[in-house]
Formats: structure tokens, C-alpha cells, sequence
């Protein structure tokens, strides 16, 4: 069965620092897999997808993702923080023959001046 | 319009009202969600539909009734609530046996159950 294991609920960095919240997440076989944002009050916006092909995958707003199969993770960064990043962070797994999409938990960002 | 848009954005009931949310999406997909996103809980799936018709009912209560009339449009009918189904409820929508399948959300309803 699927799963998304996302560490710390809460993050916390300093404008212009790097941003790294971590993703893990379980599946059978090669999984679909997604960040998405949440900002207050608002619905969640896809920021980026892995599908099949580079590991590197490059989202919105400056974030990207890494694919690495044999740490089964998918950790979102960011080389240097805004204070317009502070929201929740979704990590999400889906199988090929599933439709359901499994989300984490959500880390909050806190972005310090 | 464009995305996937939800009404009324907020709303306040008793326990004894009957209410609606509406959801509608102009990405053309064929796929729709609803969702529960209640405060210090993950995300919960509530109800999925593809072509019209519900593929999934995770054991909700029988206190909320979707609707879909067509690919476009989803309803989430309430009655009876109880104050534990305060929350924000969030419509999705995605294109079926398409590639990745990403969902993409509207803005939710933030409902409180007075």
C-alpha cells in the first residue's frame, strides 16, 4: 500500500536560506509523485510532478524536487527562502494503477527575517 | 473562469439547516474529489467521481450527499451536521487515465456547524 511519511510538521528558516523539507513514501511499483502548496485560507496548487525520466524535477516559484528511488524520497528545496514561501507543504504519491493520490501530513514553513 | 471554483467560499449553519456547496471545473478533466481538511488532521478523501459516476465513498456519513450532473459540476448537499464537521472542504479535479493524473483543487469552503 502506499504511503507518505513527510519530516517535521514544522520547518523553520531564515530569509535567503536554503529551504529542504523532506518526503518519503512507500509504493510496490514506480510511483507518480507531487508537491503541492497550500497558503492560508486558499485550496492546494500543484508546485511540481515527478512522472517518469529525469530525477530532477523543476517546479514553480523557484522549488525543485529530486527523485531518488533507491532512498525512496522526494525532498522539495529551495536555494534561498522568501518570506512569501511561508505556507503548508504537501508531499503526494500516486500508483499507476491507482487513482487515488495518498497525501502527507503537511509541513508548515516558517520563513524568519 | 478558469481552474476549478467553489460557493460560497464561506458558510455558517446550524445543525438543523440544509445546505450546498457547489464546485465547478473549467479544465475540461473528467474526474472530481471532495475532500475534508479539518485542523491538526491530513488531508481526508471523501468522495470521488469519474464520468459521472461515484467510484468512492469513504465511509462518510450519510449526513453529506454529493451530486455530480455532469464532468463539470460536483455538490456536496449537508444536512443534520454536527459541529465536528467544521472544516474546510475541498473540490478537485483531474483528467482520468491521463499521465500523472495531478489533481488540481479549488479553493475551498470553510464551513462552521453552529
Amino acid at each position: 500500500a502506499q504511503s507518505v511519511t513527510q519530516l517535521g510538521s514544522h520547518v523553520s528558516v531564515s530569509e535567503g536560506a536554503l529551504v529542504l523539507l523532506r518526503c518519503n513514501y512507500s509504493s510496490s511499483v514506480p510511483p507518480y509523485l507531487f508537491w503541492y502548496v497550500q497558503y492560508p485560507n486558499q485550496g492546494l496548487q500543484l508546485l511540481l510532478k515527478y512522472t517518469t525520466g529525469a530525477t530532477l524535477v523543476k517546479g514553480i516559484n523557484g522549488f525543485e524536487a529530486e527523485f531518488k528511488k533507491s532512498e525512496t524520497s522526494f525532498h522539495l528545496t529551495k536555494p534561498s527562502a522568501h518570506m512569501s514561501d511561508a505556507a503548508e507543504y504537501f508531499c503526494a504519491v500516486r500508483e499507476n494503477r491507482d487513482d487515488k493520490i495518498i497525501f502527507g501530513k503537511g509541513t508548515r514553513l516558517h520563513i524568519l527575517p | 473562469e478558469t481552474g476549478v471554483t467553489q460557493t460560497p467560499r464561506h458558510l455558517v449553519m446550524g445543525m438543523t439547516n440544509k445546505k450546498s456547496l457547489k464546485c465547478e471545473q473549467h479544465l475540461g478533466h473528467n474526474a472530481m474529489y471532495w475532500y475534508k481538511q479539518s485542523a491538526k488532521k491530513p488531508l481526508e478523501l471523501m468522495f470521488v467521481y469519474n464520468f459521472k459516476e461515484q467510484t468512492e465513498n469513504n465511509s462518510v456519513p450519510s449526513r453529506f450527499s454529493p451530486e455530480c450532473p455532469n464532468s463539470s459540476h460536483l455538490f456536496l448537499h449537508l444536512h443534520t451536521l454536527q459541529p465536528e464537521d467544521s472544516a474546510l472542504y475541498l473540490c478537485a479535479s483531474s483528467q482520468k487515465m491521463q499521465g500523472a493524473r495531478e489533481q488540481y483543487f479549488g479553493p475551498g469552503t470553510r464551513l462552521t456547524v453552529t
